[in-house]
């Protein structure tokens, strides 16, 4: 299954900004909304955000998401302690008529 | 409040099958797509497959042959298979709802060892 594409990892220090991408192709990012989720040791993958850059209720302003043709990213400003995590895109792929995943990209937060 | 929980089949030897079922509350199973993710220890999430409550479903390419997924609308459930586990099907599963996963079960570990 082809997958999307994520760095394994980013850092950032408390307060910035930081920024992770999310390449795909034109079956899937080019053509259906992103979805970003934050995963943490134990605990079910929680959503962040659907449909490109909406944020389900009780999730801070300080994600936001933004797509451009068949890559994604997903920014959170603000960063803090508590964001260190491994997080996840995911679309619906035309081609496979199924979902595809991001590998993750871990979070260090310095 | 949309609930989703898993059934706790724990250990599975190898070769036989796995069963899981995920209890739906809050909202009616007549409605939505619902699915199965897991996340194999250490390793990303692999999406596995939907079904409708009509019983129309689609599977990862990569688990077709040994996937069936199910729903009783009748207890608001649905329910996976996965024939003749090996280790490599060891991962916490879960039950989700929509396409991509807005909703998302607890997660149910399964570990595959004889």
């Amino acid at each position: 299954q082809s997958g999307l594409t994520q760095p394994p990892s980013a850092s950032g220090t408390p307060g910035q900004r930081v920024t992770i991408s999310c390449s795909g192709r034109s079956s899937n990012i080019g053509s259906n909304p992103v979805s970003w989720y934050q995963l943490l040791p134990g605990t079910a993958p929680r959503l962040l955000i659907y449909t490109d850059g909406q944020r389900p209720s009780g999730v801070p302003d300080r994600f936001s998401a933004s797509k451009s043709g068949t890559s994604a990213s997903l920014a959170i400003s603000g960063l803090q302690s508590e964001d260190e995590a491994i997080y996840c895109c995911a679309a619906w792929d035309d081609s496979l008529i199924g979902v595809v995943f991001g590998g993750g990209t871990k979070l260090t937060v310095l | 409040q949309v609930r989703l929980q898993e059934s706790d089949p724990g250990l599975v030897r190898p070769s036989d099958t796995l069963s899981l079922t995920c209890t739906v509350s809050g909202v009616s199973i007549r409605t939505y797509n619902w699915g199965w993710v897991r996340q194999p220890p250490g390793k990303g999430l692999e999406w596995i497959g939907y079904v409708y409550y009509t019983g129309n479903t689609k599977y990862n390419p990569s688990l077709k042959s040994r996937v069936t997924m199910t729903v009783d609308t009748s207890k608001n459930k649905f329910s996976l298979k996965v024939r003749s586990v090996t280790a490599a099907d060891t991962a916490t599963y879960y039950c989700t709802r929509d396409l991509p996963p807005s909703f998302w079960g607890q997660g149910a570990l399964v570990t595959v060892s004889s």
